[in-house]
């Protein structure tokens, strides 16, 4: 069966420090993976979604930026972390088509 | 951006069933309608999802109108587990034929006792 996997699942960070989230899939290959932010009370918001290694597409101008090194890899950075950053970061994976699952979330305070 | 709307919150009694509507009058012919849960703290959980008859699983029953500009999500006799944020959504197609979801601010159901 397919797991996805998301850490740290919590953080805190000062204002201008870096940031690197990770998430993993196991048991499924090719998959199309997502990121997405909800801040405090709010829906979910779509980041980045990535269809293949090193194919990246944004949906929102922002300070962050992500990366697929590998297949089965997703990865959420940022240079310079800003107060508006904080928030629930959830990555999600999906077959072409179907229904997409989502991690644990890592919860991001930046301060 | 999210091509539904949906109630802020409802309350359920436990054990009774509990009818969540969601509104999408702007869908297209190929646009599916999904269903998706979130508890507090945790991942959304994928319930269910249609595109024109109506559909039922070992979790809930979808109900779409026959103009689909409109659906409800039914689960038959709630429990205290079923309180969370219940999201209505449209799946989008790109132009680059990916799959996405804009998940809206939802409806937050309480089952109380």
């Amino acid at each position: 069966s397919q797991t996805i996997h998301q850490w740290p699942a919590t953080l805190v960070q000062p204002v201008g420090s870096p940031l690197s989230l990770e998430c993993t899939v196991e048991g499924t290959s090719n998959p199309n993976l997502y990121w997405y932010r909800q801040a405090a009370g709010r829906g979910l918001q779509l980041l980045f979604y990535s269809v293949g290694i090193g194919q990246i597409s944004s949906e929102v101008p922002q300070n962050l930026s992500a990366s697929r090194p590998q297949d089965r890899q997703f990865i959420l950075s940022s240079k310079k972390l800003l107060l508006s950053d904080s928030g629930f970061y959830l990555c999600a994976w999906s077959r072409s088509g179907y229904e997409q699952y989502f991690g644990p979330g890592t919860r991001l305070t930046v301060t | 951006d999210a091509k539904t709307t949906q109630p802020t919150s409802m309350d359920c009694a436990e054990g009774r069933a509990a009818n969540l509507p969601c509104n999408h009058s702007t869908i297209s012919g190929n646009e599916y309608v999904y269903w998706y849960r979130q508890i507090h703290s945790q991942g959304p959980q994928y319930i269910i999802h249609g595109l024109k008859n109506n559909e039922t699983n070992e979790m809930a029953s979808l109900i779409i109108t026959e103009d689909r500009k409109s659906s409800t999500l039914i689960l038959p006799h709630a429990t205290l587990r079923d309180t969370a944020v219940y999201y209505c959504i449209v799946r989008v197609w790109s132009v680059d034929n990916f799959n996405k979801f804009y998940f809206g601010s939802g409806t937050k159901l309480n089952v109380k006792p």
